[in-house]
C-alpha cells in the first residue's frame, strides 16, 4: 500500500522568512496530494491540495510543488506569519471521480515561527 | 453549516468496556472516514465508508467496528477498550470525485 513519509518532523523560522515541508510517496498510482493544517486541539483543514497532472499550484503565500518522477511533493509558505505556526500534514491518495478516497498521511511537521 | 459533528469530545474508559464514538455531516458527502492520531505517527484510518450501506477496513481496524446508520451517521465502536487504544479520533466527509475530506474537531479517548 501507500507509504509516505515527511520530514522534517519539526521547523523554526523566523517570522517573514520562508518555510519548506517535504514528502515523499511510495504509491506510483497516487494522483492526488492534499496538505493540511492542525491547529492546537482542532481537526486537520484542507489549505491546498494539487493533482498528479500538475507541476505547481499557488495560493497567495503558500505553493505546493510535485515531482511526480521522483514521487516528491513539497509545501513552500512565504513570508511566514505567527498564524502560520501549527502542525501541518502532507497526504496522498488515488483519487477516481466514482469512489471513496483513501488519503494516506505523513507523520506530520510542527512549524514555529519566531518573532 | 455545522460541517462535521462528533460526539463526545472527551471520554475516559476503564479497560474493557464499550463505547460508541458518533459522527455526523450535514454537507451531503456520500464518503465518511474514521481516523486515529497518535503522537508522531500521523493519522492513520481505521474504516471508512464510500457510500450508504458499504464499509471498508483501512489501515488499522483491529479492535473497532463501525456502522454507517444513513447518509449522515457514521459511528466507531470499541467492544472491549484496551489502552493501546488511547488517542484522539478524527471523523471525516468527503464527496464523490471532490476534493479533500472535511474533518470533524476530534474525540480525545483514554483507556485506564
Amino acid at each position: 500500500g501507500e507509504n509516505v513519509e515527511q520530514h522534517p518532523s519539526t521547523l523554526s523560522v523566523q517570522e517573514g522568512d520562508s518555510a519548506v515541508i517535504k514528502c515523499t510517496y511510495s504509491d506510483s498510482a497516487s494522483n492526488y496530494f492534499p496538505w493540511y493544517k492542525q491547529e492546537l486541539g482542532k481537526g486537520p483543514q484542507l489549505i491546498i491540495d494539487i493533482r498528479s497532472n500538475v507541476g505547481e499550484k499557488k495560493d497567495q503565500r503558500i505553493a505546493v510543488t510535485l515531482n511526480k518522477t521522483a514521487k516528491h511533493f513539497s509545501l513552500h509558505i512565504t513570508e511566514t506569519q505567527p498564524e502560520d505556526s501549527a502542525v501541518y500534514f502532507c497526504a496522498a491518495a488515488r483519487k477516481a471521480d466514482s469512489s471513496a478516497s483513501k488519503i494516506i498521511f505523513g507523520s506530520g511537521t510542527r512549524l514555529s515561527i519566531r518573532p | 453549516n455545522a460541517g462535521v459533528t462528533q460526539t463526545p469530545k472527551f471520554q475516559v474508559l476503564k479497560t474493557g468496556q464499550s463505547m460508541t464514538l458518533q459522527c455526523a455531516q450535514d454537507m451531503n458527502h456520500n464518503s465518511m472516514y474514521w481516523y486515529r492520531q497518535d503522537p508522531g505517527m500521523g493519522l492513520r484510518l481505521i474504516y471508512y465508508s464510500a457510500s450508504e450501506g458499504t464499509t471498508d477496513k483501512g489501515e488499522v481496524p483491529n479492535g473497532y467496528n463501525v456502522s454507517r446508520l444513513n447518509k449522515r451517521e457514521f459511528s466507531l465502536r470499541l467492544e472491549s477498550a484496551a489502552p493501546s487504544q488511547t488517542s484522539v479520533y478524527f471523523c471525516a466527509s468527503s464527496s464523490r470525485g471532490g476534493g479533500g475530506y472535511t474533518f470533524g474537531s476530534g474525540t480525545r479517548l483514554t483507556v485506564v
